[in-house]
């Protein structure tokens, strides 16, 4: 069975600070993908990473992914207040769109 | 704005009842999914359908059902609603089918379903 794990689940920083949410998963599996979300809100679509050693950045966002080690990180950088939110990374479960999640990383950045 | 619009937005029912989710993907998108996110069980995938067709079925109950019509618009019935259906429900689309890759998924901004 595939398992998402995020870590940290709560993360609390200062502006201008880096730092990185670590997302692992227990199966092999070729799409990862990292998503946003503002409270009650939709889930706004960060990137798609889809073979070892992807890397996208935009703007303070910069995700990897490492098929290897199973493992997908989103790196914040000089962080600033809104970037405020969950931010959810998921892995596709036999590239059919069944995308399984992990529990979300809710950041809260403080002026 | 996703281009994915979800009807309605906030809903209250009783248990028991029965309620009709719908959802209009992004125009030109086939593949049509559906969400819950509830507090204790996160974000769960339900049932997936792509040009009118079933393709994949996820942790979706017994009592919930879904389809999707010619026009590409889907609903999601849930039925004998229990305390613990309540939940966020989102639907999401795709413009093409599961083997392509790089197929950003797009999702509305959910159904609140409050069952009391």
């Amino acid at each position: 069975e595939l398992k998402v794990e995020q870590n940290p689940l709560f993360l609390s920083m200062q502006e201008g600070k880096n730092y990185t949410i670590y997302c692992n998963y227990s199966t092999t599996s070729d799409r990862l993908y990292w998503y946003r979300q503002d409270p009650g809100k939709s889930l706004e679509s960060l990137f798609v990473l889809l073979s070892n050693g992807a890397v996208k950045q935009e703007g303070r966002l910069m995700a990897s992914l490492d098929t290897k080690a199973r493992l997908s990180t989103l790196h914040i950088t000089a962080a600033v207040h809104d970037l405020s939110a969950t931010y959810f990374c998921a892995v596709d479960r036999r590239s059919n769109y069944q995308l399984i999640w992990g529990a979300g990383t809710k950041l809260i950045i403080k002026p | 704005d996703s281009g994915v619009t979800q009807t309605p937005k906030h809903l209250i029912t009783a248990t028991g009842q029965r309620v009709t989710l719908r959802c209009s993907p992004r125009s030109g998108d086939l593949s049509v999914y559906w969400y819950q996110q509830s507090l204790d069980q996160g974000l769960q995938f339900l049932i997936q359908y792509y040009n009118g067709e079933e393709r994949a079925k996820g942790n979706i109950l017994e009592r919930f059902s879904a389809q999707q019509f010619p026009d590409l618009h889907s609903e999601l019935n849930l039925s004998s609603l229990e305390l613990g259906d309540s939940a966020l429900y989102f639907c999401a689309s795709s413009v093409l089918s599961p083997e392509y890759s790089g197929n950003t998924i797009y999702f509305g901004e959910g159904s609140w379903l409050t069952v009391v």
